[in-house]
């Protein structure tokens, strides 16, 4: 079945560092990616998405490539700020599941200033 | 336009007891999905709802869970007999109607539920 692995956290870096967290997918076809963040106490907020191989998501800084030879859509950001820090969850919906979306474990960033 | 509600927040629970979260999808979404979120775990999918329809329900335990969109009023995710592992925050995420809806779910605040 489908199944999304990324990076375990937590990742913790200080303001104006360069992040990056690795997230590598298992599915047959070609799956919609996506990068949910959830800010403690909150549901998930839809950070980006690429629903085809070679593009490019990106939002408020954060971008991240539909990569399809290396299975990956890693998430990368130039300069982190404080208020970045969260969990950040990749997740794919599979060609043939419906609407369902398929996790990963999550990762915690802090950014300390 | 209001986002997904969810109610109550917090519940709790003693072992045995049933417990009954709520979720109110975006005003025109007519498709719902229930997500299970377990402590420093992700997210996993349980069921998925459209009006007085169950589409998939292929990440529902088999007992004890049960889920329902009525025609009028909220979704009900409805649990018997809790137990301690059933504490968890259980996530709602709704859409509009396919195609518009193919890759968009606007997610609750979640219902964290604890089992004592």
């Amino acid at each position: 079945g489908d199944s999304v692995t990324q990076m375990e956290g937590p990742v913790t870096l200080s303001e104006e560092a360069f992040l990056t967290i690795n997230c590598t997918y298992t599915a047959t076809g070609y799956p919609s990616l996506f990068w949910y963040v959830q800010y403690p106490g909150e549901g998930l907020q839809l950070l980006l998405k690429a629903t085809k191989a070679d593009d490019k998501g990106s939002n408020k800084g954060f971008e991240a490539t539909y990569r399809k030879e290396t299975t990956s859509f890693h998430l990368e950001k130039g300069s982190v700020q404080v208020s970045d820090s969260a969990v950040y969850f990749c997740a794919l919906r599979g060609n043939n599941a419906g609407n369902m979306l398929t996790f990963g474990g999550g990762t915690r960033l802090m950014v300390k200033p | 336009n209001a986002g997904v509600m969810q109610n109550p927040r917090h519940l709790v629970r003693r072992r045995g007891q049933e417990a009954r979260l709520r979720c109110s999808p975006m005003k025109g979404h007519s498709h719902v999905y229930w997500y299970r979120q377990l402590p420093e775990e992700g997210l996993k999918f349980m069921v998925y709802l459209q009006k007085e329809n169950i589409i998939d329900e292929s990440g529902m335990p088999k007992e004890r869970f049960s889920a329902e969109f009525p025609k009028e009023g909220p979704s009900i995710l409805r649990i018997q007999q809790v137990v301690r592992g059933d504490s968890a925050a259980y996530f709602c995420a709704s859409s509009p109607p396919w195609p518009a809806g193919k890759d968009t779910q606007y997610f609750g605040p979640g219902t964290r539920l604890t089992v004592l």
